[in-house]
């Protein structure tokens, strides 16, 4: 039972362009939400966040949304730039028993083209 | 700071040898973690310490997966033995507390099984 979902396994830009990447989640005890950059033989590396509490926060070209009612958060690049091109990762956070847990998102592979 | 290590970075074994990979945290980080990625999908966590103490391992396959964390610093992951199914990246991430949303990674081991 997969609790955070990617559909787009894939998603081509154009540079310049607005990139658009979607994550829906099932559960309702997730209470922050992440995002991570994934670059071929590299770790994930942690991109832009947003507590449950929150419904958009933004960090220079990065904007994430989070809609609660829907369950469904998106992130936003824009403009777009080719080193923008990674596997991104949505994740989404649970806290039990004092301890929090990550679970991910298959991911969604960003390709920019100039 | 550095960051996450990992050795080794590939590793080629065949069906029911044994194999271990190591992790170093960033210092000071309390909280460690085990992640199997297979190819296409998302980290899965397999094993989460607190400083010397396993707090989740609902995940970890302890017929074949075992990991320590002696001292509270440093950990190994070992399989043994190993099924063709195993082949995936395995990640260690850290993290400051435990109730820390983000965890920072490692660069992965690349384990091949044939």
């Amino acid at each position: 039972d997969q609790q955070v979902k990617q559909n787009s396994p894939s998603l081509s830009v154009q540079e310049g362009r607005i990139s658009i990447l979607n994550c829906d989640y099932t559960n309702s005890m997730f209470d922050y939400f992440l995002w991570y950059k994934k670059y071929p033989a590299e770790g994930p590396t942690f991109l832009i966040s947003i507590s449950s509490i929150k419904d958009k926060n933004e960090d220079g070209r990065f904007t994430v949304f989070l809609n609660k009612s829907a369950k469904h958060l998106s992130l936003h690049i824009v403009p777009s730039q080719p080193g923008d091109s990674a596997v991104y990762f949505c994740a989404a956070s649970a806290v039990n028993s004092g301890y929090s847990t990550l679970t991910f998102g298959k991911g969604t592979m960003l390709l920019v083209s100039p | 700071e550095a960051g996450v290590a990992q050795s080794p970075r590939y590793k080629i074994i065949e069906k029911r040898q044994s194999v271990a990979f190591w992790c170093n945290p960033i210092s000071g980080h309390a909280t460690l973690y085990w992640y199997q990625q297979i190819l296409g999908q998302g980290p899965k966590l397999l094993i989460q310490f607190q400083n010397n103490g396993v707090v989740d391992d609902s995940q970890l396959p302890k017929d074949r997966f075992s990991a320590e964390r002696l001292k509270g610093v440093d950990s190994t992951l070992k399989i043994q033995p190993a099924k063709l199914e195993d082949s995936a990246v395995y990640l260690c991430a850290s993290s400051h507390g435990q109730s820390s949303y983000e965890q920072y990674f490692g660069p992965g081991t690349r384990l091949t099984v044939t």
